[in-house]
């Protein structure tokens, strides 16, 4: 009965070699997050999918990069990971916006070597 | 200044023991609050939201102190289990409410 499931649970990847994170839920819930979390410190939004609509933070690197192709699934894709990538990825989805909870999934943890 | 502070801890306590800790918020604007646990290497989970006359979930209780602007959690009797990092989270009120976290307050229950 898992609701937000995110694959793979850990990744390895070479420096500069692009990566695909992949996040999907079965509670048919609008929006759609992605957070990057580093050791001790705050989940830190990346950006969020309303349906369609995408939206980025002002402070997310062009290097990532997110497709959501339809309700299910949400993509995390980064281009060209450097050793400070290295770090949890949560994707996260609520029915809404303003006042809904948000749902986390078990995260993939991404190694950079 | 960080939007979310919290106190990163650890705070050891004996089990069966009660343990408080406090959360402050810059946004006066904020309208929703929530306390999240996070285990080591998990994904956080919601523990309880928190409302503007304070609620109560079985050992757990949370307050909001909109004056000072700040958030508290109390854990009563504390359990092995409870040992976790506890993420104070606010909502903002702007149209799409982005989450505000605290980077958690770590609790090691002892036995």
């Amino acid at each position: 009965d898992a609701m937000v499931i995110q694959n793979p649970r850990y990744q390895v990847t070479q420096f500069g070699k692009p990566v695909t994170l992949s996040c999907s839920q079965t509670l048919n819930h609008n929006v759609m997050y992605w957070y990057q979390q580093k050791s001790s410190q705050a989940p830190k939004l990346l950006f969020h999918y309303y349906d369609k609509d995408f939206n980025n933070e002002a402070d997310t690197p062009d290097n990532f990069q997110s497709r959501r192709p339809n309700t299910s699934f949400c993509f995390l894709d980064i281009r060209s990971p450097g050793l400070g990538d290295a770090a949890m990825y949560l994707c996260a989805t609520s029915r809404g916006l303003a006042r809904d909870e948000q749902y986390f999934g078990p995260g993939t943890r991404l190694t950079v070597t | 200044r960080k939007e979310v502070e919290q106190d990163p801890g650890p705070f050891n306590v004996p089990e069966g023991a009660t343990v408080a800790f406090n959360c402050t918020y810059s946004n006066s604007a904020s309208q929703s609050f929530f306390w999240y646990r996070q285990d080591c290497r998990k994904e956080p989970k919601l523990l309880m939201s928190v409302y503007s006359s304070g609620n109560e979930d079985g050992r757990f209780t949370a307050q909001l102190n909109r004056a000072s602007q700040y958030i508290s959690l109390l854990i009563r009797d504390s359990k092995l289990s409870d040992s976790a990092t506890y993420l104070c989270v606010v909502k903002t009120t702007d149209s799409w409410g982005k989450l505000q976290f605290g980077a958690g307050t770590q609790v090691v229950v002892t036995p």
